[in-house]
């Protein structure tokens, strides 16, 4: 059974420090991971890391995925408030059909 | 504009009751899945359909049954033999072939009274 473990499972931080959340994983046949943003209710699609893309970067948010460690960062530089909410962490195996996701990282940034 | 729509937002429901719960989406997406969130434990796969008129069982599918009629509609109920089914449920589907994106609804709150 595929499993995603994510810690911390919160933090608060004040706005401009530099955070790093992280997630660990054991499957089966690893296809991908991926990591969302979920602020109120719908999580939104932030990076897709595969064996061929190991790193990732978008503004402030960058992600790396350690294929031999099965696991995976996402750093936030310069936080903001509306950085807080929680980051969701999930593997997809070569089957192809779901994502196993993690609990989540609950991220509070205070101005 | 393309999306997901779930409805209702939030219901209120008795022990006993089955309930259902609506998700339509307009992005000529194949495949569709209902998750179930519940407080610090991600989200958890109930059903999945990558195809119209066929699903498949997720990880909890006990207690709940779905349908796929239409491609743009995935419709959850919630039984009675659901033995605990206050939670957060979303909605969400992905292009074929892509499953790993996924696109979500803005989640239906269902409480067991």
């Amino acid at each position: 059974e595929d499993k995603v473990v994510q810690s911390p499972l919160s933090l608060v931080v004040h706005e401009g420090d530099t955070v790093t959340l992280n997630c660990s994983y054991e499957v089966t046949n690893f296809r991908s991971l991926l990591w969302y943003k979920q602020e109120k209710k719908a999580p939104t699609f932030l990076f897709m890391l595969t064996s061929s893309g190991i790193e990732k970067k978008s503004g402030r948010l960058s992600s790396i995925l350690d294929k031999k460690e099965l696991s995976s960062i996402l750093n936030i530089t310069a936080t903001q408030t509306g950085d807080s909410a929680i980051y969701l962490c999930a593997v997809e195996d070569n089957a192809g059909n779901m994502l196993t996701f993690g609990g989540g990282t609950r991220l509070m940034v205070k101005p | 504009d393309g999306g997901i729509t779930q409805s209702p937002k939030y219901l209120f429901r008795k022990e006993g009751q089955n309930v259902t719960l609506s998700c339509e989406q307009n992005l000529n997406h194949d495949a569709m899945y209902w998750y179930r969130q519940d407080p610090g434990q991600g989200l958890r796969l109930i059903y999945y359909s990558q195809i119209v008129n066929d699903f498949q069982k997720g990880d909890i599918a006990e207690g709940y049954s779905v349908s796929r009629e239409k491609k743009e509609s995935f419709p959850l109920t919630v039984t009675s033999a659901q033995k605990n089914p206050t939670a957060f449920y979303l909605c969400a589907s992905s292009r074929t072939g892509w499953p790993g994106e996924l696109f979500f609804g803005e989640g239906s709150r269902l409480t067991v009274l």
